[in-house]
């Protein structure tokens, strides 16, 4: 069965430091998304993503984040300048954006920012 | 705005028990809704949806839910637990009527334990 892939599983990174979150979507679907979870909280939403550009952001989503979908197959999040408060579980998930309209979610990062 | 509210932080159920996990809603128009488990150090799976149509939808591992448009639920059910039901479980809802807006509002998370 076809499955959303995340790497690295743990990224542990300084302050200040630019980090990238890699994702490999469902090959077949149109729709992407990032969402991330601080420890003990809810899910909440960051991004989407459709036709190469940002469909929707959250109000977390301000300017140190961008995404990217280099190739045909990944979808990256990049955080320019961590903060300690972006320490989290960042799931990156994806559909097909036409019959079905569940979103599949991937094992997800856990981000350290130390 | 849409909102979900789950209002047990945990749900206690001995095997072979009947279980529910409560979910409500709150969207301006008509709701998608959803179910995700998530197991330890694991992803959110997706369990079952709630679209249109028949207002009992089944869905994974023997799990179902109901939606009731007057109470504004979806609660999630199974017939008899099983000591691996034990897991987090997340109600999500998307706006029906807001279709530029694909962005899934989870609710807060109820721990189910199951117990042998």
């Amino acid at each position: 069965e076809p499955e959303v892939t995340q790497t690295p599983s743990h990224q542990v990174t300084q302050m200040g430091q630019e980090v990238i979150l890699r994702c490999v979507p469902i090959s077949n679907h149109l729709y992407f998304y990032w969402y991330r979870q601080i420890l003990g909280q809810k899910v909440e939403f960051l991004v989407s993503f459709y036709n190469n550009e940002i469909s929707e952001k959250s109000e977390i989503f301000d300017d140190q984040f961008s995404v990217e979908r280099p190739d045909g197959s990944n979808f990256t999040l990049k955080i320019r300048s961590t903060k300690l408060e972006d320490s989290a579980m960042y799931f990156c998930a994806s559909s097909d954006g036409l019959s079905s309209y569940e979103q599949y979610f991937g094992p997800g990062t856990r981000l350290t920012v130390t | 705005a849409q909102s979900v509210a789950q209002p047990e932080d945990q749900v206690n159920v001995a095997e072979g028990n009947p279980l529910t996990v409560k979910c409500t809603y709150s969207v301006s128009g008509n709701p998608y809704l959803f179910w995700y488990v998530q197991y330890p150090n694991r992803g959110l799976q997706f369990l079952l949806k709630y679209i249109t149509g028949d207002n009992l939808v089944k869905g994974s591992y023997g799990f179902e839910a109901e939606f009731n448009k007057s109470q504004t639920s979806f609660h999630l059910k199974k017939p008899s637990a099983l000591v691996s039901d034990s897991a987090l479980y997340f109600c999500a809802v998307r706006d029906v009527r807001d279709t530029g807006r694909r962005a899934l509002t989870f609710g807060s998370g109820t721990r189910l334990q199951v117990q042998p």
